[in-house]
């Protein structure tokens, strides 16, 4: 069965410092991955995607990165974070585009 | 105007009852709907799939009016663990169609 790791679980981090967030699909090959991030009380906003490696959509034009070094692999990236990127992110997968598998998230907290 | 809105609530409930959360989307080249449910503090989860003639599962209804644009969730029977968020989700148009997430509707099922 097909299983999305993400880590960390949460993180707090200084205004302008880095950021480096990994998710990793297994059971599966050439999913599509993408990276979520919901505000409190709003929907999840689409940040990235990707179809293939090195292969990258970016949805919102931010401060954010995303990079896909490998089939299985999805890595979102920041050199220096904002009050504003507080939020919890989320890495999903979908074989069909129709229905989304999600990680466990990352409670991002910029203090 | 969102593409997709969904009532916040939350919509706070007795153990046995029925409870009904509409959504509603602003764009007629929506495809596919779905309601996905989310816990506190946790990842999304498909609940179901929502087809235009309606479906249902278990205590679980869906129901689809693309005259009127928007989709229903009835919970019968509503059960503590009903408790959580449930998310409205729309695919805008078909090839390189897009995935909208409400911001969803709050339920608290108390004893």
């Amino acid at each position: 069965s097909q299983t999305i790791h993400q880590w960390p679980a949460t993180l707090v981090q200084p205004v302008g410092s880095p950021l480096s967030l990994e998710c990793t699909v297994e059971g599966t090959s050439n999913p599509n991955l993408y990276w979520y991030r919901q505000a409190a009380g709003r929907g999840l906003q689409l940040l990235f995607y990707s179809v293939g490696i090195g292969q990258i959509s970016s949805e919102v034009p931010q401060n954010l990165s995303a990079s896909r070094p490998q089939d299985r692999q999805f890595i979102l990236s920041s050199k220096k974070l904002l009050l504003s990127d507080s939020g919890f992110y989320l890495c999903a997968w979908t074989r069909d585009r129709v229905s989304y598998t999600f990680g466990s998230g990352t409670r991002l907290t910029v203090v | 105007r969102k593409e997709v809105e969904q009532d916040p609530g939350p919509f706070n409930v007795p153990e046995g009852a029925t409870v009904a959360f509409n959504c509603t989307y602003s764009n007629s080249a929506s495809q596919s709907f779905f309601w996905y449910r989310q816990d506190c503090r946790k990842e999304p989860k498909l609940l179901m799939s929502v087809y235009s003639s309606g479906n249902e599962d278990g205590r679980f209804t869906a129901q689809l009016n693309r005259a009127s644009q928007y989709i229903s969730l009835l919970i019968r029977d509503s059960k503590l663990s009903d408790s959580a968020t449930y998310l409205c989700v729309v695919n805008i148009g078909t090839g390189g169609f897009k995935t909208i997430f409400g911001a969803g509707t709050r339920l608290f099922v108390k004893a």
